[in-house]
């Protein structure tokens, strides 16, 4: 039992360039949500999904894109590159219940 | 608008000695509210969660209280080891729409030894 496995660790981009940061759990979740953390900030929501073929906005969506093709997978496609998208990201799953699983996040440079 | 607000920014105790971190919100409906610590280079990790109903939980030497009246919360953490050092997250939740939890900036604690 893996949890949430974020792929890659580390990334450097050049702007303008497009990239998916992918996102898998072993644990039949069927919520799924990718947030993003700037330095010294909250996380904050990015894209969220309640199951397979269903995904919504969070608060901070744009320049991004989500898909929710099976319940294991819940990848983040970025187009176009901004060095405002520098962060580190975190992919998050849980069950009905209350308790949410984290991944070890992504850390992104655009530049 | 829902707020989260965490102090202190960070802290600096000895090895041993306890400490308090606190957590004030402005979300509602309340729904819960949870602490999450976050070891430098990882994700959060979920220490307590607490409903409107609960007044403390506790998971080892990590102890949460919460008082619902005044939206404030806090986590006591007894005996402090080196291994606590790290970014402690409170997180609220709204009734309206769990999916949505809104996350403090966190509270970075050292502690030495």
């Amino acid at each position: 039992n893996a949890g949430v496995t974020q792929t890659p660790k580390f990334r450097i981009l050049k702007i303008g360039q497009s990239m998916t940061l992918q996102c898998t759990q072993d644990m039949n979740h069927n919520y799924m949500y990718w947030y993003r953390q700037d330095p010294g900030m909250g996380l904050k929501l990015i894209y969220y999904s309640v199951g397979a073929g269903i995904t919504d906005k969070g608060e901070v969506p744009n320049g991004y894109n989500v898909s929710r093709s099976t319940t294991e997978d819940f990848p983040l496609r970025l187009e176009l590159a901004a060095p405002s998208q520098t962060s580190v990201y975190f992919c998050a799953s849980r069950a009905s219940g209350n308790t949410i699983y984290f991944g070890e996040g992504s850390w992104l440079t655009v530049v | 608008k829902n707020q989260v607000e965490q102090s202190p920014q960070s802290l600096i105790i000895l090895e041993g000695k306890n400490c308090t971190l606190q957590c004030n919100y402005t979300v509602s409906p309340f729904s819960n509210l949870r602490w999450y610590k976050q070891d430098t280079g990882r994700g959060p990790v979920s220490l307590t969660i607490m409903t409107f109903s609960e007044n403390t939980k506790s998971n080892g030497r990590y102890t949460a209280t919460l008082d619902a009246d005044t939206k404030q919360s806090s986590l006591h953490i007894t005996a402090s080891q080196l291994s606590d050092s790290a970014s402690y997250i409170c997180v609220v939740s709204a009734m309206d729409s769990s999916y949505k939890l809104i996350f403090g900036s966190g509270t970075r604690l050292l502690v030495r030894p």
